[in-house]
């Protein structure tokens, strides 16, 4: 099982860029790395997924370097209401699969004025 | 197309009584999966199941857990006899019958916040 580690925390203001990279360095040949958000009192929504490169949405982006042992998520021009926890999760792209993801402690962003 | 439901939101239980947790999954989706979180803690997925059959339930406590998912209605998470160290929030999340390749994620419920007193 792929493990990742991403910073506790992260502090940012409104209209600022933010990157959050989390490391994997056993990531396995079938792993992709998925990134989800957390408001307080929710549950986790999905915000983006890769294999490698780079890929976009109307959310974020993620980067993903050619040896794939790390990823950067990419949040542009952050609102207060990104203040959320941000978890990254490798693992096998599969239905039935994800139930052998481990979900660290994510990387609490806060957002400020 | 609503999403995942669980209900109810929070439930408030004295030690000793039981607790019933229902989640309903998305529309089309067959799989389900429960996940508990302690505060301060990431989620530790805890059973997966499919219509009528749970597929691995290698995450829940020995005793006292419970799951399932019946053909009509919805998957249910029973707790019994609670202690004060089940106090959490349980979280659902379902996924569709065939993996989709890229862009695939799970479906969350907004959780039960369970508080034994």
């Amino acid at each position: 099982l792929a493990k990742t580690t991403q910073p506790i925390s992260m502090d940012s203001y409104e209209g600022q860029e933010v990157n959050i990279t989390c490391s994997h360095n056993n990531i396995a040949t079938n792993d992709y790395i998925t990134w989800y958000q957390q408001f307080p009192s929710q549950g986790p929504r999905f915000i983006i997924q890769g294999y490698k490169t780079k890929v976009t949405n109307e959310v974020a982006s993620l980067f993903i370097p050619a040896d794939r042992k790390s990823s950067t998520l990419s949040l542009p021009r952050v609102s207060l209401s990104d203040t959320a926890v941000y978890y990254c999760l490798v693992g096998d792209n599969n239905a039935g699969n994800n139930r052998k993801l481990i979900w660290g402690l994510g990387t609490s962003l806060a957002v400020n004025p | 197309n609503a999403g995942v439901m669980q209900n109810p939101r929070h439930l408030v239980r004295r030690r000793g009584q039981e607790a019933r947790l229902r989640c309903s999954p998305m529309k089309g989706h067959s799989h389900v999966y429960w996940y508990r979180q302690l505060p301060e803690e990431g989620l530790k997925f805890m059973v997966y199941l499919q219509k009528e059959n749970i597929i691995d339930e290698s995450g829940m406590p020995k005793e006292r857990f419970s799951a399932e998912f019946p053909k009509e209605g919805p998957s249910i998470l029973r707790i019994q006899q609670v202690v004060r160290g089940d106090s959490a929030a349980y979280f659902c999340a379902s996924s569709p019958v065939r993996p989709v390749v890229a862009n695939y994620g799970y479906t969350f419920g907004s959780g039960t916040r369970l508080t034994v007193v």
